[in-house]
């Protein structure tokens, strides 16, 4: 693994189904993000993790879960999946310090039908 | 509040400069980033500002002004691969990042 991963590249997912999007970095970073982006709105933040044990709330947290087990993952879940919830969505990892620079995954395209 | 400022949409020409604005209204500030990103692909980093003036890196420059909430990127010598959205976003007391809706620039030949 080289930087930061995501997994699955792309999701069709019918209404009230479980999900879960994968995130994994290498470069030890403690802290994580995890985003949406939608057409006219920029990235929002869903929830972060400034260091492994810890999470907190974004922006747009509703539906949303996350948990950082080690320093590498970052998973986020939908618990029961809703049509607002199709975007693009980006983990991010940076260490969590001014001026450091966020890193970012490939993104995953999630749709919900 | 907070609140990022930046146009929607810009053209400009293959070899010519384009200026993309951003104002800012944060609560703590810890500095100004500017990210590139191509359809379809993860923003990525190109520049970072936290004190007054313009920072240069290659034909990309970036300016910040503290007392004024503004910032803006400079391009020059634009290529077509420039073609892209340009994304500002300031740091606040927490280190996360408070984004723009992004710009998209169009190049044409």
């Amino acid at each position: 693994i080289a930087g930061i991963t995501q997994a699955p590249t792309s999701q069709i997912l019918a209404a009230g189904r479980r999900m879960t999007l994968r995130c994994t970095q290498d470069m030890r970073h403690n802290a994580m993000y995890w985003y949406r982006q939608d057409l006219g709105l920029g990235l929002r933040l869903i929830h972060y993790s400034n260091t492994a044990g810890t999470t907190g709330k974004g922006e747009v947290p509703d539906g949303y879960s996350v948990s950082r087990a080690n320093t590498d993952d970052f998973p986020l879940t939908l618990a029961s999946a809703v049509p607002s919830q199709t975007s693009v969505y980006f983990c991010a990892s940076s260490d969590s310090e001014a001026g450091n620079e966020q890193f970012f995954g490939p993104g995953t395209r999630l749709t919900v039908l | 509040g907070q609140n990022i400022d930046q146009p929607t949409e810009m053209t400009a020409t293959e070899g010519a400069i384009v200026q993309i604005n951003c104002t800012y209204q944060t609560s703590g500030f810890n500095g100004l980033f500017w990210y590139q990103q191509h359809a379809g692909e993860a923003p990525t980093f190109l520049s970072y500002n936290v004190l007054d003036g313009l920072e240069e890196k290659g034909r990309f420059s970036s300016f910040l002004s503290r007392s004024k909430g503004y910032s803006y990127l400079l391009l020059k010598e634009l290529q077509m691969k420039d073609s892209a959205s340009y994304l500002c976003a300031t740091q606040d007391s927490n280190y996360q990042l408070i984004w723009g809706a992004g710009t998209k620039l169009i190049i044409k030949p």
